[in-house]
């Protein structure tokens, strides 16, 4: 079975200011990693993800994110926050089995403050 | 990326009434789509795996009988809320996969559909 922790469920963070929202998973099989956004009323939009090779992984928007296998982490950062950057973040992770099913964190919302 | 639809984005019915929610694959085929259910401030619950041309695969704790789930064609999966009531009111979202995009487990999004049932 798998399983996402996403610590803290609000992050505020001052314009111009590192963004770190932290996501532990947990998985009994390699794992598919992702990060989506999902703006008020809308669908999820990808961010960037892990599946193999290179464990940092550079996304849209200037996010990017590390897979520690060993903290079994895959925390997502950015340097500097933006005011666009208000928004709903969700980890999830995918098995590479025939059912592909994704399971997603519980989300951490992201505030900016000017 | 590829894109999902999903129609309609809004919608409200009378309890007791039916609901047809769609979800459109526009720009590739999806063999295989999801349903999630997310509750105000919470996360995705996934409902339900649509398959095309077979049944539908559901979560445990998802009633089929009240979400009827077709998935007729390789572009078009239908969520049907039967019966609905107050507490189906929820933001609908379905997605799917691109395997002809490279099968690395990436989702693509619909919309969204929030129903409200009075």
């Amino acid at each position: 079975a798998q399983s996402v922790t996403q610590l803290g469920s609000h992050v505020s963070v001052s314009e111009g200011a590192l963004v770190l929202l932290r996501c532990n998973y947990s998985s009994s099989v390699p794992p598919y990693l992702f990060w989506y956004v999902q703006y008020p009323n809308q669908g999820l939009q990808l961010l960037l993800k892990y599946t193999t090779g290179a464990t940092l992984v550079k996304g849209i928007n200037g996010f990017e994110a590390e897979f520690k296998k060993s903290e079994t982490s895959f925390h997502l950062t950015k340097p500097s926050a933006h005011m666009s950057d208000a928004a709903e973040y969700f980890c999830a992770v995918s098995d590479q089995g025939r059912s592909f099913k994704t399971i997603f964190g519980a989300g951490t919302r992201l505030f900016v403050k000017a | 990326g590829a894109v999902v639809s999903q129609h309609p984005s809004r919608v409200i019915c009378k309890s007791g009434t039916s609901v047809k929610i769609e979800c459109r694959s526009l720009d590739f085929q999806a063999t295989t789509m999801f349903w999630y259910r997310q509750f105000p401030k919470q996360s995705l619950m996934l409902m339900a795996t649509s398959n095309e041309g077979s049944k539908a695969t559901y979560e445990q704790g998802v009633e089929k009988d009240k979400f009827l789930i077709n998935h007729a064609s390789l572009t078009l999966s239908t969520l049907t809320v039967t019966s609905a009531h107050p507490e189906d009111s929820s933001f609908y979202i379905c997605s799917a996969r691109a395997p002809s995009r490279g099968y690395t487990g990436e989702l693509f999004f619909g919309e969204g559909s929030r129903l409200t049932v009075l």
